[in-house]
């Protein structure tokens, strides 16, 4: 089975600086798609972004970039340029590549950022 | 585009006590995940359907919990009897499709507190 680690339960940012989210994975599967997901207090959860186990290059959304390393299985967050509305709780999360049927995701346990003005 | 909608947003109950939840997904799309998430902890998948059929339901309690998707658009989530480790966020989730990558959406979630 997939098993999805984050071992920083918070962390904390100055505005405008970057910060880093930490997260491990463990699969035996060669193709599968990671993921950073944005959960605000109170409000609904959001895809920040995606990377395919396949592709070699990092995936970048506009400030928020990942560091994949597939032999570490490690998948981490940048967040360049802090923002107040950056605060949240982050999920990594995993999907298998091949799924038949089951599409499900296996997420982390969140890590809580706060961004100090 | 509307988003996930659910329904309602905070429930307190007493344990012993049924609930349902309810949630209507993204328009068109065929693939519903139900999640729990207990404070602290990740979401986990219950049950996933494909239009009004269900996928995976491995990790829904069976004896306490049931869903359904009627017509293959709106679902609820029932819990009969409840228990105090019941108490979570239930989140709803949609995609277009279970094949080849979809992004799932998400609604607000429902926060429900066992007493």
């Amino acid at each position: 089975a997939q098993t999805v680690t984050q071992s920083q339960p918070e962390m904390s940012v100055q505005e405008a600086e970057t910060v880093t989210l930490s997260c491990t994975y463990d699969t035996s599967e060669s193709d599968y798609y990671l993921f950073w997901y944005k959960q605000p207090p109170s409000r609904q959860m959001i895809l920040v972004i995606r990377q395919e186990a396949y592709k070699q290059q990092n995936a970048t959304e506009n400030r928020f970039s990942v560091n994949f390393q597939k032999a570490a299985k490690s998948f981490s967050l940048k967040i360049s340029d802090s923002q107040l509305g950056d605060a949240a709780m982050y999920f990594c999360a995993y999907r298998a590549f091949f799924t038949g049927a089951n599409s499900k995701l296996t997420f982390g346990k969140g890590i809580t950022l706060s961004v100090r003005p | 585009e509307a988003g996930v909608a659910q329904s309602p947003r905070y429930k307190i109950i007493e344990k012993r006590q049924s609930v349902a939840f309810w949630c209507n997904p993204i328009s068109g799309h065929a693939t519903l995940y139900w999640y729990q998430q207990i404070l602290g902890q990740g979401p986990k998948l219950l049950i996933q359907f494909q239009n009004n059929g269900v996928v995976d339901d491995s990790q829904l309690p069976k004896d306490r919990f049931s869903a359904e998707r009627l017509k293959g658009v709106d679902s609820t989530l029932k819990i009969q009897p409840a228990k105090l480790e019941d108490s979570a966020v239930y989140l709803c989730a949609s995609s277009r499709g279970q094949g080849q990558y979809n992004e799932q959406f998400f609604g607000p979630g429902t926060r429900l507190t066992v007493l």
